[in-house]
C-alpha cells in the first residue's frame, strides 16, 4: 500500500541558508500535517492543510512557510536556518478533513521524516 | 504548551510482562490517539478512542479514557522485544491540530 513519501530523507545546510522539504500524502488523503521533532523530544505541530488551504497553525516560526499544491503534495520552506532548526521533520496525512465531515478517522499516517542538520 | 503528558517517561520491563503507560491532557478533546515510534522512524498509529468511549481493545492493546480526569492509559499485554519503542499519546479536537505529548520510552528486556 502507498505510504506518505517525504524527500529528501537527509539534508545538511549551513546557518542562514534555506531548505525545502517535500511531502507526498497517501492518495485520496486531503489533509496534510507537518511536525518538527528535536532529539528526544515529542513531535511539535507546525501547520496543517486541508484541501490546499491552511487549516491550522502551531509553533511554526515566521521564517518557515508551507503550502499544499493542487496535487495535494505539500512543501515546507525554511529560510534563515538556525542551529536550533536541526530536527526530524515529519509529514502526516489523513483521509478526510479532520472535524469537518461527519465521519473522520482522525488517524494520521506518517512519513519516515526528513532529517535536517544545520551546521 | 503540549496537550498530552505521558507518565512514566521511561519504562523497562521483562518480556512477557504487561506495560502500562499513562497520558494526561488539559483541554477538552474529540478523541485521543496512541502512536508508537521506533528510534528515528515515523510514528505509527496504534489506536484511537473517542471522547464518548471509555475503553477500547486492539489485539494486545487496551486503551482507557477518563474524560473527567482528563487522562488515558495504554496497556500492552504479554510484551515482546519488538514492542521496544517510544509511545506517544495525541489529542485531537474539531480543528486540524493534533497535539502530541512527551512520550514514554518503553524497553523490553529479554
Amino acid at each position: 500500500a502507498a505510504g506518505v513519501i517525504q524527500s529528501p530523507r537527509h539534508l545538511i545546510k549551513e546557518k542562514r541558508e534555506t531548505a525545502t522539504l517535500k511531502c507526498y500524502p497517501i492518495p485520496r488523503h486531503d489533509t496534510v500535517y507537518w511536525y518538527q521533532q528535536g532529539p528526544g523530544q515529542d513531535p511539535q505541530f507546525l501547520i496543517s492543510f486541508y484541501e490546499k488551504m491552511q487549516s491550522d497553525k502551531g509553533s511554526i516560526p515566521d521564517r518557515f512557510s508551507a503550502q499544499q499544491f493542487s496535487d495535494y503534495h505539500s512543501e515546507l520552506n525554511m529560510s534563515s536556518l538556525e542551529l536550533g532548526d536541526s530536527a526530524l521533520y515529519f509529514c502526516a496525512s489523513s483521509p478526510r478533513g479532520w472535524g469537518r465531515r461527519a465521519e473522520n478517522t482522525g488517524e494520521l499516517f506518517f512519513g519516515e521524516g526528513s532529517r535536517l542538520t544545520v551546521l | 504548551s503540549q496537550q498530552g503528558e505521558e507518565d512514566p517517561q521511561a519504562l523497562s520491563i521483562q518480556e512477557g510482562e504487561n506495560a502500562t503507560m499513562n497520558c494526561s491532557y488539559k483541554t477538552s478533546i474529540n478523541n485521543l490517539q496512541w502512536y508508537r515510534q521506533n528510534s528515528g522512524r515515523g510514528l505509527v498509529h496504534l489506536i484511537l478512542i473517542r471522547s464518548n468511549e471509555r475503553e477500547k481493545h486492539s489485539g494486545r492493546l487496551r486503551v482507557t479514557l477518563d474524560t473527567s480526569k482528563k487522562s488515558s492509559s495504554l496497556l500492552i499485554t504479554a510484551s515482546r522485544a519488538a514492542d521496544t519503542a517510544s509511545y506517544f499519546c495525541a489529542t485531537g479536537n474539531r480543528d486540524d491540530k493534533i497535539i502530541f505529548g512527551k512520550g514514554t520510552r518503553l524497553h523490553i528486556l529479554p
